[in-house]
């Protein structure tokens, strides 16, 4: 079976340092992985996904960028962080084509102080 | 813009009755759509989904009814549990996208609260 890993699960990190979050799927191959972020008490707001080895979208113009060095991982990287940047952040995979829920991993809390 | 939106943003039901959350979407482009229930500090996981030449989906408690001409979906859970309690969340995405055709765009979330 499929599996997402995510890591770590908490991260406390001060202004202007950088950022590098891990996400890993097990059990496919050439899936779709997606970053989503989720601030406080809003909804999840898509922030890169890649339909293949280094090939990265954006969704939004930001202080993020994503790495897909291999198959099945993907990186999540900041040079300096921002005090906004704070935020749940969730990594997902589909198996691709279409009408395919997206899975999710069990998310970053990552705290900008 | 926010294209899809759930405009009650929490719930609170008696264990054992109905709970009815609700998503309205602005694009109509819009043709496969998903329900997510999350828990704190954990990822989303996947309900249900629903594809626009359909209007009912049932999968044991939940069932999904899609009406495309009021751009208006809903989730029903029957009956309710305790354990149903967490955050709910629609999505809805658009073969047009091509390859990334399960981006997923999702609403801000209903807080469901079943009481014992």
């Amino acid at each position: 079976s499929q599996t997402i890993h995510q890591w770590p699960a908490t991260l406390v990190q001060p202004v202007g340092s950088p950022l590098s979050l891990e996400c890993t799927v097990e059990g496919t191959s050439n899936p779709n992985l997606y970053w989503y972020r989720q601030a406080a008490g809003r909804g999840l707001q898509l922030l890169f996904y890649s339909v293949g080895i280094g090939q990265i979208s954006s969704e939004v113009p930001q202080n993020l960028s994503a790495s897909r060095p291999q198959d099945r991982q993907f990186i999540l990287s900041s040079k300096k962080l921002l005090l906004s940047d704070s935020g749940f952040y969730l990594c997902a995979w589909s198996p691709g084509g279409y009408n395919s829920p997206l899975h999710f991993g069990n998310g970053t809390r990552l705290t900008v102080t | 813009d926010q294209q899809v939106k759930q405009n009650s943003p929490s719930l609170s039901v008696q264990e054992g009755r109905i709970s009815i959350l609700n998503c309205d979407y602005t694009n109509s482009m819009f043709d496969y759509f998903l329900w997510y229930k999350k828990y704190p500090a954990e990822g989303p996981t996947f309900l249900i989904s629903i594809s626009s030449i359909k209007d009912k989906n049932e999968d044991g408690r939940f069932t999904v009814f899609l009406n495309k001409s009021a751009k208006h979906l809903s989730l029903h859970i029957v009956p309710s549990q305790p354990g149903d309690s967490a955050v709910y969340f629609c999505a809805a995405s658009a073969k047009a996208l091509g390859a990334a055709g399960n981006k997923l765009t999702f609403g801000g979330g209903t807080r469901v609260l079943v009481k014992p």
